[in-house]
């Protein structure tokens, strides 16, 4: 059982490039989430979804898109990176069920130069 | 709006003492709250949650936490603690009444145990 899986681990990005995160879950979560990792900010929510093909913004979606196509799938898109997108991205699942915890997945290193 | 609040970047305790992480919150509705724990170059891992019923809740590793309603706290704590404890620690709050599931986090709390 894998869990959380993001794809990849680390990138380096010039500005001005795009890339897509993917996370890849294997629990059936309907819910999952995009989060960025700052030092001393926490992680904040960029945008997260209810299920296939539902997506909402979270505190800070500018910048980014994401797609929820199949259910275990959530990708997040960057298409013009900007050095202030360096970041560790996290991704995050859980069940509807409101009382679970949200599994994480190993993070993707993001640097933009 | 919610909101967390880990009022320490770090604390530095001695291995053997009793340890303290500090968490407040702000949710309207029932909360619930959870912690989690960050290795270096690792995701995060669930510690504890606390959704209802008993104040005091247990978790992995010998952690526990205590609710408290009136000081809307929900503080980390151990016994006694390892150099192993040594971690990033992340305190969380949902909405009791979500719909959607969005957990709010703390800035994290740096815990550093030395032998």
């Amino acid at each position: 059982n894998a869990g959380v899986t993001q794809t990849p681990k680390f990138r380096v990005l010039k500005t001005g490039q795009s890339m897509t995160l993917l996370c890849a879950q294997d629990m059936n979560h309907e819910y999952m989430y995009w989060y960025r990792q700052d030092p001393g900010m926490g992680l904040r929510l960029i945008h997260y979804s209810v299920g296939e093909g539902t997506t909402a913004k979270g505190e800070v979606p500018d910048g980014y898109n994401v797609s929820r196509l199949k259910k275990q799938n959530f990708l997040l898109g960057l298409e013009s990176a900007a050095p202030s997108q360096t970041s560790v991205y996290f991704c995050a699942s859980s069940y509807t069920v409101t009382n679970t915890e949200a599994f994480f997945g190993q993070g993707t290193r993001l640097t933009v130069v | 709006a919610q909101s967390v609040a880990q009022p320490e970047d770090q604390v530095n305790v001695a291995e053997g003492n009793p340890l303290t992480v500090k968490c407040t919150y702000s949710v309207s509705g029932n909360p619930y709250l959870f912690w989690y724990v960050q290795y270096p170059n690792r995701g995060l891992q669930f510690l504890l949650k606390y959704i209802t019923g008993d104040n005091l809740v247990k978790g992995s590793y010998g952690f526990e936490a205590e609710f408290n309603k009136s000081q809307t706290s929900f503080h980390l704590k151990k016994p006694s603690a390892l150099v192993s404890d040594s971690a990033l620690y992340f305190c969380a709050v949902r909405r009791g009444s979500s719909n959607t599931g969005k957990l709010i986090f703390g800035q994290g709390t740096t815990l550093q145990v030395k032998p």
